[in-house]
């Protein structure tokens, strides 16, 4: 099956520096990914849309200054928490599809952020 | 406001017997729905879709029902096993119009199946 791969799988950084995530969709293009953010005990909340070549959509109440996207290839997008602080601290998730309808979405294995 | 409801945070059922998750929805624009299951550290794996122009999908152990007069599904795994226990997450969106969608999840349902 299609596979999406996440890096870092998990990431410690100080308050007040920026962190990169990237996803890649290894077997297939993907024409739209999307970030999502989950709190402990939470559901899955959607950041943002990106597709390729063009600048993200951002859910109500995120801070597109603060998690830069860019999705410059049809294989990788990336997420960047920029000034980090510790209440950004979470498991960021991204997921892929190749646009084909009736095709469920990939998801990478996830990013544990943790800011001190 | 949450759209998609998943009412019972945990469910535990015996090895073998029936597993039942159920979620809710409100939005009347949502025409597609899907269970993912996820692991610790893991992101969600795709298990079963329907479109709302069905009311029951069924592959393998896993079966999911649809009743849009209620907007309601549930999924139904049987017979359960212990490495079915996971969290399971419904999904909606509604697609209206093109190929590429977004999707709101439930909570989630953590499932532990006993040996």
């Amino acid at each position: 099956g299609a596979v999406v791969s996440q890096h870092p799988s998990w990431v410690i950084c100080k308050s007040g520096t920026s962190v990169k995530i990237e996803c890649r969709s290894l077997d297939f293009q993907a024409t739209t990914m999307f970030w999502y953010r989950q709190f402990p005990k939470q559901s899955l909340m959607l950041m943002a849309t990106s597709n390729e070549g063009s600048k993200a959509t951002y859910e109500q109440g995120v801070e597109k200054d603060k998690f830069l996207i860019n999705h410059a290839s049809l294989t990788l997008s990336t997420l960047t928490v920029t000034s980090a602080h510790p209440e950004d601290s979470s498991f960021y998730i991204c997921s892929a599809t190749g646009g084909v309808k009736g095709s469920p979405l990939h998801f990478g294995n996830g990013t544990r952020l943790t800011v001190t | 406001d949450q759209q998609v409801k998943q009412n019972s945070p945990s469910l535990s059922v015996q090895e073998g017997r029936i597993s039942i998750l159920n979620c809710d929805y409100t939005n009347s624009m949502f025409d597609y729905f899907l269970w993912y299951k996820k692991y610790p550290a893991e992101g969600p794996t795709f298990l079963i879709s329907i479109s709302s122009i069905k009311d029951k999908n069924e592959d393998g152990r896993f079966t999911v029902f649809l009743n849009k007069s209620a907007k309601h599904l549930s999924l139904h795994i049987v017979p359960s096993q212990p490495g079915d226990s996971a969290v399971y997450f419904c999904a909606a969106s509604g697609r209206s119009g093109g190929s590429n969608y977004k999707l709101t999840f439930g909570k989630g349902t953590l499932l532990t199946v006993n040996p």
